[in-house]
């Protein structure tokens, strides 16, 4: 199957601070990437979809100017997290579109645990 | 934002004994997965369906798409340690005309999330 992987794993910051995390496709190209946020003991929250080569598309509620998302290739989107602070803390994670399913699936990253201090 | 319901959200069984988690909306979705996710890691596909009515079975597991496509079950025979996790189940939004510049872009909705927790 697809293989995504995210880094770093974990990250621990101080407030006010930026935070990068990356999402890779390994062996397929995905033209969309999603970030989601997820807090403990709740389902996924999509934030924003990240199209390949254009402007990523914002949930409604998400800050685009504190959660910079760049898909600058077909393998790897980035999302940073500007000027953290310690409510941003969050398990993030990203999934890639492979296209080459039948059904489209959204295979997703392993995650990247925040924490703000 | 549609409501995806999944029930019950928490539930905790011994090993060996059977279970059932629902997955329930108002609106109607062209296809629907089921993900399992474990602490600390992202969610992983387990199923996908996309014909109303539609069963399908992976080793002790069977999942069944309503009838109405708006509706989903997730059935576990003999419940074993290695099954505990976060069950999700996703939608995705059907669209009467699907054009070739968003085909594959549709959001997925995901459910409440149902904690299952197996007892050995």
């Amino acid at each position: 199957g697809a293989v995504v992987s995210q880094h770093p794993s974990r990250v621990i910051c101080k407030s006010g601070t930026s935070v990068k995390i990356e999402c890779r496709s390994l062996d397929f190209q995905a033209t969309t990437m999603f970030w989601y946020r997820q807090f403990p003991k709740q389902s996924l929250m999509l934030m924003a979809t990240s199209n390949e080569g254009s402007k990523a598309t914002y949930e409604q509620g998400v800050e685009k100017d504190k959660f910079l998302i760049n898909h600058a290739s077909l393998t790897l989107s980035t999302l940073t997290v500007t000027s953290a602070h310690p409510e941003d803390s969050s398990f993030y994670i990203c999934s890639a579109r492979d296209r080459r399913g039948a059904y489209n699936e959204q295979f997703f990253g392993p995650g990247t645990r925040l924490t703000v201090l | 934002t549609q409501l995806l319901e999944q029930s019950p959200q928490f539930l905790s069984i011994q090993e060996g004994e059977n279970l059932t988690v629902y997955c329930n909306s108002s609106s109607v979705f062209s296809s629907l997965q089921w993900y399992r996710q474990e602490p600390g890691e992202g969610p992983v596909l387990l199923v996908t369906v996309v014909t109303g009515g539609e069963v399908k079975k992976l080793k002790r597991l069977t999942f069944q798409f309503g009838d109405a496509r708006k509706d989903s079950s997730l059935h576990i025979t003999a419940a074993q340690p290695g099954d505990t996790g976060l069950y999700l189940c996703v939608f995705r939004e059907r669209k009467r005309v699907i054009l070739a510049s968003n085909f594959g872009n549709e959001k997925l909705t995901f459910g409440t999330g149902t904690r299952l927790t197996i007892i050995p």
